[in-house]
Parts: structure tokens; C-alpha cells; sequence
């Protein structure tokens, strides 16, 4: 079956950095996405992967190996408006996005 | 930017009502999804239209049907609600012909069936 796998929570502390990670297992793969979710909200973009590496987008960053099918999100100086749930979504060879159940990061002053 | 709407936050029904949740985007979107959250899960498809007219089902699509008869609008009926249909229900709409573009979401709609 399909797979993917995130922690159900971290804390972490403001200014400092986290790392939030992903692992998966999927028929197929055409890419990764990372959302960010505030309690009682909609998902919203963050990040896309297709190739392997880093990609930053400002304290944001995403890394993706599919070789070990696994990525990470990288949050660099946490600011309490980062407090969120984080979602991991494959989409695997027939187009279809399989999601994570999402990491809710919780920052404390 | 973006923008989806569903037409309500909160709802609240009985078992065995006939239920219709509304999605509208206003970015010409090809692409619309029916997603529903719950804790501890991830988001799970229900059901999605690549046009008008026209309707796949997702991973649940049991006890769900779809209707796309504009562009900008998918809506979601829950034929007879059931307790287990208590979710928040998310819709998004991408662009292309695939799904392999960003998908923008709406606010969501917290359904609670009694």
C-alpha cells in the first residue's frame, strides 16, 4: 500500500530551528509537496520537489531524496506565527496526491 | 490571488438528511478536488472533476456524489448523512491538466452529523 509517514508533533522554540520530516512509500513518484495548515484553516503551498536537493525559499527550506524516499521541511528562525500543522503529500505515478496526516508544530517562547 | 469559497464554516445536520456542500474558485481552474480531514489521517479524496461535466471518484468515494455543472463550481451531496460523515471537508481547485499543480484550498467546512 501507500505510505506516508510524518511525526504527529514537535516543539521547538522561537528563533531557533526545526526540522520536520517525511518519509514515504508510493506507487510511483512525480513529486512532493509541503503545506502549512493553521488550526482551523485551509492548507496552503508552500513547497514542490521533483528533483533531488535542497530547495530554500526564504526561512523555508525542502529537501527531497528519492533514492530513500524521503524529504524534510527545514524552518529556520521560528517566529510564533510558524505554530501550525505541516502536510507531507506524494503524488505517486498515476497523478494522484497520497497526504500525510500532518506534523503539528507547537512553538514555545 | 486564488480564491475558493465554500458556503458555510459550520453546519450541522441529522441523520439522514440529504446534505450539499458548495465549492466555488474564481481562477478558472481546470482541476477541483473534495477532500475530508480528519485527526489523525491524512487528507482523503473523495471525489474530483478534471471539466465540467465530469466526475472520478477518489479513495471514499462510498455515500458521496459530485455535480459540476459550471466551471467555477463542484459541489458535494451527501445523499443520506450518516454520524460517520462528521468531518471538516476541504475543496481545492488546481490548474492544468493534471494534478500536478499547486492546489488551492478553501476554508473548509466543519460538518457535524447527529
Amino acid at each position: 500500500g501507500q505510505n506516508i509517514d510524518q511525526p504527529t508533533e514537535m516543539t521547538a522554540t522561537e528563533g531557533a530551528i526545526v526540522q520536520i520530516n517525511c518519509t514515504y512509500q508510493t506507487s510511483g513518484f512525480n513529486g512532493l509537496f509541503w503545506y502549512q495548515q493553521h488550526a482551523g484553516e485551509a492548507p496552503t503551498f508552500l513547497s514542490y520537489n521533483v528533483l533531488d536537493g535542497l530547495e530554500e525559499k526564504g526561512r523555508f527550506s525542502s529537501f527531497l531524496s528519492r533514492s530513500k524516499g524521503y524529504s524534510y521541511l527545514l524552518l529556520k528562525e521560528l517566529q510564533m506565527k510558524d505554530s501550525a500543522s505541516y502536510l507531507c503529500a506524494v503524488l505517486d505515478s498515476n497523478y494522484q496526491l497520497i497526504w500525510g496526516a500532518g506534523t503539528k508544530l507547537i512553538i514555545k517562547p | 490571488d486564488v480564491k475558493v469559497t465554500q458556503s458555510s464554516r459550520y453546519l450541522v445536520k441529522r441523520t439522514g438528511e440529504k446534505v450539499f456542500l458548495e465549492c466555488v474558485q474564481d481562477m478558472d481552474h481546470e482541476n477541483m478536488f473534495w477532500y475530508r480531514q480528519d485527526p489523525g489521517l491524512g487528507l482523503r479524496l473523495i471525489y474530483f472533476s478534471y471539466d465540467v461535466k465530469m466526475k472520478e471518484k477518489g479513495d471514499i468515494p462510498e455515500g458521496y456524489s459530485v455535480s459540476r455543472e459550471k466551471k467555477e463550481r463542484f459541489s458535494l451531496i451527501l445523499e443520506s448523512a450518516s454520524t460517520n460523515q462528521t468531518s471538516m471537508y476541504l475543496c481545492a481547485s488546481s490548474w492544468g491538466e493534471g494534478t500536478t499543480d499547486t492546489q488551492y484550498f478553501g476554508p473548509g467546512t466543519r460538518l457535524t452529523v447527529l
